[in-house]
């Protein structure tokens, strides 16, 4: 069974820098087919990219935040980091992890059940 | 970036009938566009990939059509457990955009 599970502070101050991890199973990260990507939705908004990462460290990061964001996996831990600095309280949303299928255009055909990041001092 | 608009932003229908979403792309994707389902509080769930494709386990009543730019994603018969948010997602080698949603509710 493919699952991915998000983790990080609930609770960052703005201008901190945050940290999540995304641990996955029933797939390597050394996948070829596969990858895994971040993406966000604030509080009644839409859904948001952030990044991608796959197994030859081919990263990707949306045009808008590229500056603050760095994705980064360790294939042993089975885990993918994504880091965001400067914070703001915009920033409060919903976090999710997804595995990106190449055999399926690339689609995210398995989600993490999202962890909720709050920016406030 | 290639922006997705999605329409309509929300929709009110009785259960049976036929509902449709659009989304258009600022230019031509192909068939690189896929459909999410999110219901509250719930991570979103994949439906349709390839514009076409149904993915396994996902009901008939779901379907996706299109090329290029224009894509239209159907119900053919709203059932009470497919009230939900659904999104179009496109990816492209400079990274992936999603449309704004439709939100659809039972009349």
């Amino acid at each position: 069974q493919v699952t991915l599970k998000e983790s990080g502070p609930v609770l960052v101050k703005p201008t901190e820098t945050l940290t999540l991890t995304c641990t996955v199973s029933g797939f390597s990260l050394s996948n070829a087919r596969m990858g895994v990507s971040w993406i966000r939705q604030p509080p009644g908004k839409a859904l948001e990219w952030l990044a991608h990462i796959f197994s030859n460290d081919e990263k990707s990061y949306s045009t808008s935040l590229k500056s603050r964001l760095t994705i980064s996996k360790d294939t042993s831990k089975s885990q993918v980091v994504l880091t965001m600095t400067n914070m703001d309280p915009v920033d409060t949303a919903t976090y999710y992890c997804a595995r990106i299928n190449r055999l399926f255009s690339d689609a995210f055909d398995i989600w993490g059940q999202g962890t909720m990041v709050t920016v406030s001092s | 970036d290639i922006q997705m608009t999605q329409s309509p932003s929300s929709l009110s229908a009785s259960v049976g009938d036929r509902v449709t979403i659009t989304c258009q792309a600022s230019q031509d994707i192909s068939n690189y566009l896929n459909w999410y389902q999110q219901k509250p509080g719930k991570a979103p769930k994949l439906l349709i990939y390839d514009a076409s494709n149904l993915e396994t386990g996902v009901p008939s009543r779901f379907s996706g059509s299109g090329s290029g730019t224009d894509f239209t994603f159907t119900i053919s018969s709203l059932q009470p457990e497919d009230i939900a948010t659904y999104y179009c997602q496109q990816y492209d080698n400079l990274g992936v955009t999603f449309g704004g949603g439709t939100k659809v509710e039972i009349k």
